[in-house]
């Protein structure tokens, strides 16, 4: 299994808290990535990481937030959790990306998040 | 929105038989298509991925099949076993873009022994 670290993997919280959560990684890849998983929905791209300090939005990005200081970790930061953020938030991480051929994505465990 | 649409949404086979889930898109430049595995609490994990360059793709007793005229592509799990269980999804991108995937709404597979 690729060595991917989410935390918290459940959490409740009430609307209007802010929330991050950490993806720690130990493969070394470039490429990091926030998903949210719904019903109905499947996969959506919140925002991804193409190096340090390097992010871009994806299909889902209002109100939320990332920061990738250090190779290893990639953080999604809720400033203001509302009800419809209630999901479960996947990390990915992939050795290439962007167009430079067919990366597999390797995904972590899940991160459950509940907004009261 | 550039879409990629599965169906069904679920599937109950009996143990041994041929599961088939399929999708379809839109975006004619799409030219990388994955297909995701993901058991019950745990992510996703590719599982069989094909280019428009073969009409099919087979590993063990997974196939894609893929019809570029018709844009669409579908997964085929032969023999199916009770572990196939899982949700399977359908992604699509172009030049295989990692950071331009897109996913189908997945399909829950059960197979019954």
């Amino acid at each position: 299994d690729a060595g991917i670290t989410q935390s918290p993997r459940h959490k409740v919280t009430e609307t209007g808290t802010p929330v991050t959560l950490r993806c720690h990684q130990t493969e070394n890849h470039r490429y990091m990535y926030w998903y949210r998983q719904d019903p109905g929905h499947g996969l959506r791209l919140i925002h991804y990481s193409y190096g340090v300090k390097d992010t871009d939005k994806g299909e889902v990005s209002d109100g939320y937030s990332v920061s990738r200081s250090k190779t290893e970790d990639f953080l999604l930061t809720l400033e203001s959790a509302t009800s419809s953020q209630t999901s479960v938030y996947f990390c990915a991480i992939s050795e290439r990306g962007g167009t430079s051929g067919a990366g597999e994505l390797f995904f972590g465990e899940g991160s459950r998040l509940t907004v009261l | 929105q550039q879409q990629v649409k599965q169906s069904p949404q679920s599937l109950i086979v009996q143990k041994g038989g041929i599961s088939i889930i399929n999708c379809a898109y839109e975006n004619t430049a799409f030219d990388y298509f994955p297909w995701y595995q993901q058991f019950p609490g745990k992510g996703p994990a590719l599982l069989i991925a094909i280019r428009p360059d073969v009409s099919e793709k087979k590993e063990g007793r997974f196939t894609i099949s893929f019809n570029k005229s018709a844009k669409q592509f579908s997964l085929h799990i032969m023999d199916s076993q009770p572990g196939d269980s899982a949700t399977y999804f359908c992604a699509a991108s172009r030049g295989g873009a990692t950071n331009k995937l897109i996913f189908g709404t997945g399909t829950l597979l059960a197979v019954q022994p």
